[in-house]
């Protein structure tokens, strides 16, 4: 079956710079869903998008923005990137059908910020 | 704000025995609950759900739902090393997930 995917799956970037995750859903879900995972940590929320509208907002930085696309992809975008940013980033998605809200996680991104 | 708790970790238990992981949640009007493990460095991976009291068994796993006591439970029978890794506990808050601290378990060969 389709899983989530994420790109780029590892990310080098320096202080101050922008980078940018993709995540494609799982074929006819609906809802996307950023986390970040520092070591140690488990998932912290950022944001979510139902059919192509943000829905939900959580711990995402003013520095951060993101978007879902007409094809359902997703796309998280950082700037001024910090020390503190270096994480896992996931991205999971659902179908809002029916009562399930089971979420599916991609592979992630590890994003070093040197 | 919903709080999820878990037992403290890390568990440790050896191969063959039944480890027993534990989710405590605050909002009595919580309906769906979701375990998920995840392997150092990898993604959290969905292994069970459970949306009415009683037990649910998938294989080598049950999960047992109390919504008057509000917990949730992780039974993992004949546990096996590869069953080493973090249990997530995860139940939906308005649109997204709220999880909750996760416990590593340990399975001694």
């Amino acid at each position: 079956a389709a899983g989530v995917i994420q790109s780029p799956r590892h990310l080098i970037k320096e202080k101050r710079e922008t980078a940018t995750l993709k995540c494609y859903p799982i074929p006819r879900h609906d809802t996307v869903y950023w986390y970040q995972q520092g070591p140690g940590q488990d998932p912290q929320f950022l944001i979510s998008f139902y059919e192509k509208m943000q829905s939900d907002k959580g711990s995402i930085p003013d520095r951060f923005s993101a978007q879902q696309f007409s094809d359902y992809h997703s796309e998280l975008n950082m700037s001024s990137l910090e020390l503190g940013d270096s994480a896992l980033y996931f991205c999971a998605s659902s179908s809002r059908t029916g009562r399930s809200y089971e979420q599916y996680f991609g592979p992630g991104t590890r994003l070093t910020v040197t | 704000q919903k709080e999820v708790e878990q037992n403290s970790g890390p568990l440790s238990v050896p191969e063959g025995a039944i480890a027993s992981l534990n989710c405590t949640y605050s909002d009595r009007g919580s309906q769906s609950f979701f375990w998920y493990r995840q392997y150092s460095g990898k993604s959290p991976e969905l292994i069970m759900s459970i949306y009415s009291n009683g037990d649910k068994e998938d294989g080598r796993f049950t999960a047992q739902l109390n919504k008057a006591s509000q917990y949730v439970s992780l039974l993992i029978r004949d546990s096996q090393p590869s069953d080493s890794a973090t249990y997530l506990c995860a139940l939906p808050y308005g649109q997204n997930f709220v999880f909750g601290p996760g416990t590593r378990l340990s399975v001694l060969p």
